[in-house]
């Protein structure tokens, strides 16, 4: 398809681990963004990468929190030693470039127990 | 203060109905609005941009006033289709700000 693609679309993971969420972006977008979004709430921005950079990565809450675009493509979002309240939908979006309309990844439901 | 603040509603209204939303955010640098729409356990889809001189989509229609810093959303003649959360979304610097989403149900 040519829509963003995340994987997986739900992880269960006991608290502690290591987890790691894809996005594969529609092609040729250069902006990428993910978001978290608990119920009840919007979605709240965590990094925004420009091609292989991240030019913006002031909502990672802690540095248990990292992600990667080495390609300009597909992006991994990386949770450390995981807690009960990193539990919520990750959003990945892109866009052809910062400030236009940004599409929407189904997102995956990270569970926490 | 949040970035971006919207009423989270619900707002019940029956269809026909003309239902408007408002929305104000806090940074005078934010650059560029939309409205986006979230149905239940989906991912937010672009509803439309929102221009100085307003913009109008069908039934749809967005305002934006800088001076106020302050977005509105009006609907007309509601569909039962229209029921979701819109979510009122600022850009600041290329990034997308979101606010809370406000959510319609729309009744027969």
């Amino acid at each position: 398809g040519a829509g963003v693609s995340q994987t997986p679309s739900n992880k269960v993971t006991e608290k502690g681990k290591y987890v790691e969420l894809r996005c594969d972006p529609i092609s040729g977008h250069t902006a990428l963004y993910w978001y978290r979004q608990s119920l009840g709430q919007g979605p709240e921005f965590l990094i925004y990468f420009q091609g292989t950079g991240a030019a913006d990565d002031s909502g990672l809450p802690n540095d248990r929190f990292f992600a990667v675009r080495p390609e300009g493509s597909v992006s991994t979002l990386k949770i450390q030693r995981t807690e009960r309240g990193d539990s919520a939908v990750y959003l990945c979006a892109s866009s052809r470039e910062g400030r236009t309309e940004a599409f929407f990844g189904q997102g995956t439901r990270l569970t926490v127990v | 203060r949040k970035e971006v603040e919207q009423d989270p509603g619900p707002f019940n209204v029956p269809e026909g109905a003309t239902v408007a939303f408002n929305c104000t955010y806090s940074n005078s640098a934010s650059q560029s609005f939309f409205w986006y729409r979230q149905d239940c356990r989906k991912e937010p889809k672009l509803l439309m941009s929102v221009y100085s001189s307003g913009n109008e989509d069908g039934r749809f229609t967005a305002q934006l006033n800088r001076a106020s810093q302050y977005i509105s959303l009006l609907i007309r003649d509601s569909k039962l289709s229209d029921s979701a959360t819109y979510l009122c979304v600022v850009s600041l610097t290329d990034k997308l700000i979101f606010g809370t989403g406000t959510r319609l149900q729309v009744f027969p």
